[in-house]
């Protein structure tokens, strides 16, 4: 199994600014998945980072608002931009298992309040 | 258009009974079926799998059951723990599309000593 480190686990942020989430994981993977959990919704994928290359978004997701790194195969960031309110969300990084079986490892998660 | 629903969104279960979660999809190209754990402030955990080709899979104390006819799904937990308190998430995949997995909303379960 993976091990993910997420980071920063909760923050209070101002409308306009924007955040950046870490998410570091303890193997080398070829594919980072970022979800959104908004309140009382399902897990929704953002996008899927590939090293290498652009990160392909979901509809409804663009890059401009969610822009996100994926320097190496043990690292990726999220960024939440010009935040407002309806950015307030619990954001997840999250790899596959290489068992072939479709499961997925989780990090810890962000929680994100936008004032 | 939700793929995947949970349509409770929580449940209490005393200690030492039986709990069901359920969830029902609306792709019949589902090919395979995941429930995740979550506890507060943690990240979902994979509990248990099931696919397309079985109606049942069992792991311990639980068991997921698999009605492809009617395109639902269940979670079994007995017996139930006060530590199985946490929101259980359905989810959905493959079939020839993403092998990403579509989520449901959730169901919070309670467990009462």
């Amino acid at each position: 199994s993976a091990v993910i480190s997420q980071k920063p686990s909760r923050d209070i942020c101002q409308r306009g600014t924007s955040l950046t989430i870490q998410c570091q994981v303890d193997s080398q993977v070829t594919m980072m998945f970022w979800y959104r959990q908004q309140p009382g919704q399902s897990l929704t994928l953002i996008a899927t980072a590939n090293q290498g290359s652009e990160a392909t978004y979901e509809s409804g997701f663009v890059i401009d608002k969610f822009p996100i790194s994926r320097p190496n195969l043990t690292f990726s960031t999220l960024t939440v931009s010009n935040m407002s309110p309806e950015d307030s969300s619990i954001y997840l990084c999250s790899v596959e298992d290489w068992g072939g079986n479709e499961k997925l490892f989780f990090g810890s998660g962000t929680q994100l309040s936008v004032l | 258009d939700q793929q995947v629903k949970q349509n409770s969104p929580s449940l209490s279960v005393q200690e030492g009974r039986i709990s069901i979660l359920n969830c029902d999809y609306t792709n019949s190209m589902f090919d395979y079926f995941l429930w995740y754990k979550k506890y507060p402030a943690e990240g979902p955990t994979f509990l248990i799998s099931i696919s397309s080709i079985k109606d049942k899979n069992e792991d311990g104390r639980f068991t997921v059951f698999l009605n492809k006819s009617a395109k639902h799904l269940s979670l079994h937990i007995v017996p139930s723990q006060p530590g199985d308190s946490a929101v259980y998430f359905c989810a959905a995949g493959g079939g020839g599309g993403s092998y990403i997995p579509t989520f449901g909303r959730g169901t919070s379960l309670i467990v009462h000593p």
